[in-house]
């Protein structure tokens, strides 16, 4: 069955960096785009990014564009997400979710998701 | 860029049938998007359900019941997911989302909407 998990999670602090992976099972990963989607604790859903599955395309959030860089290793079958620069409103559970074979895809699988906590 | 307008709260009686709504902003017509719509329970990712664009162009997520089904209405300019026989393990938050790749943040979420089973 498809599988998302996501790591690299952790308290940071203010202006430092962060990695955040994401190892994806259970289908043709070289073949789907992926996003990322966090949210800030007791808020809602904000997306942060999206790669295509052949990496021609890549979008983001204004909030992170910039600062975080989405990236993939099919050899790995792992999604990236670069975070620098970090603030205080950053501090969210991060998720992958797996996206379209050609478009932006409906999101329709989820891993579990990481959180990141940006604190002094 | 599109913004999605969900109400914040909803609550109806077990077994009753609701619609959840999600306006889109003006300037848009949502019957040019593809609205996706989740769930998330306490504590749990989000669950993809369902979108909606068209009659002929919908689709349901793997293993979601048939209670659970989209569609428009155009005179608000809104995605509607509608649950039928509602039960109390559908108490969840509800989300729609939908793309617009001429925006600067191309995929946006609204606002959820809380809803409660009484």
């Amino acid at each position: 069955q498809v599988q998302l998990v996501e790591s690299g999670g952790g308290v940071v602090q203010p202006g430092r960096s962060l990695r955040l992976s994401c190892a994806a099972s259970g289908f043709s990963f070289s073949t789907y785009g992926m996003h990322w989607v966090r949210q800030a604790p007791g808020k809602g859903l904000e997306w942060v990014a999206v790669i295509w599955h052949d990496e021609t395309n890549k979008y983001y959030a204004d909030s992170v564009k910039g600062r975080f860089t989405i990236s993939r290793d099919t050899s790995k079958n792992t999604l990236y997400l670069q975070m620098n620069t970090l603030r205080a409103d950053d501090t969210a559970v991060y998720y992958c979710a797996r996206g379209g074979r050609v478009t932006e895809g409906h999101l329709d699988c989820w891993g579990q998701g990481t959180l990141v906590t940006v604190s002094s | 860029q599109p913004v999605l307008t969900q109400p914040s709260s909803h609550s109806a009686s077990s077994g009753a049938s609701v619609r959840l709504t999600c306006m889109l902003s003006s300037g848009f017509s949502v019957g040019d998007f593809w609205i996706r719509w989740y769930q998330q329970k306490p504590g749990n990712p989000p669950r993809y359900l369902l979108y909606y664009h068209s009659d002929s162009d919908k689709g349901q997520g793997s293993g979601v019941p048939s209670r659970f089904s989209g569609s428009n209405d155009a005179s608000a300019n809104a995605g509607i997911l509608r649950i039928s026989g509602l039960q109390p393990e559908d108490e969840a938050d509800y989300y729609c989302g939908t793309w617009h790749s001429n925006s600067e943040t191309p995929w946006v979420f609204g606002g959820g909407t809380k809803l409660t089973v009484l």
